[in-house]
């Protein structure tokens, strides 16, 4: 079975402008998560979507959004982007929240210039 | 608002030796659950172990096991027979039970483990 898998793997963009980074998560799993891993530090949680409602938010200003779609993808977007939002923005799988296990994809790299 | 300490930003061992990660959390909630991560150079995080802490024994996984300590607020992984393949980034990781509710994974800033040959 295939595992989350991420697009695009990176990223350039200009500050100001906006971008939308996509998942899709392992076969069977209703439930994604977001997070934003700058360089070397721990990943912070951005969203979590279950059954396409937002079931919880981190400590992320209203620039970043996010839905899931039907089929349980999902899209992250950034609006106005800082040359701060430069990081590693990983997505996670899992069955449902609370406690379940979730399974990370290969991340896709943000640059912001 | 959870915190998870990781207080060693580097380890090296010699292979097959078996080598200890500690990890330490804040919480006032009673029911929860901790994650060990793995983030090779590759970068892609890797489950290593889950620990449910309303469970007395300590979860296990193959080389890899953990000490849970819950009036301690401790959660440390204990690799054995360490391999070169276990080099990575090691994250300890707590997410709160809010009933099907809306918490993502608080991590830990992380331990650079050195396997040596």
């Amino acid at each position: 079975d295939a595992g989350v898998t991420q697009s695009p793997t990176h990223l350039i963009k200009t500050r100001g402008q906006h971008v939308t980074l996509r998942c899709s998560p392992i076969s069977g799993h209703k439930s994604v998560s977001w997070y934003q891993q700058v360089l070397g530090q721990g990943p912070q949680f951005i969203f979590q979507y279950y059954e396409k409602e937002e079931r919880g938010r981190g400590n992320f200003p209203d620039r970043f959004s996010a839905r899931q779609f039907p089929n349980y993808s999902s899209e992250l977007n950034v609006n106005a982007l800082l040359l701060g939002d430069s990081a590693l923005y990983l997505c996670a799988s899992s069955l449902g929240t609370g406690g379940y296990e979730q399974y990370f994809g290969p991340g896709t790299r943000l640059t912001v210039t | 608002a959870q915190t998870v300490t990781q207080s060693q930003p580097e380890m090296s061992v010699q292979e097959a030796e078996t080598v200890t990660l500690s990890c330490t959390y804040d919480t006032s909630e009673n029911n929860y659950y901790l994650f060990w991560y793995k983030q090779p150079p590759s970068r892609q995080m890797i489950l290593v172990i889950r620990q449910e802490a309303y469970k007395q024994q300590n979860a296990t996984e193959n080389r890899f096991s953990v000490n849970f300590q819950k009036a301690a607020k401790s959660f440390s992984l204990k690799i054995s027979d360490s391999q070169l393949g276990d080099t990575a980034m090691y994250f300890c990781a707590f997410m709160t039970d809010s009933g099907g509710g809306a918490d993502g994974l608080t991590f830990g800033k992380g331990t650079h483990l050195i396997i040596q040959p």
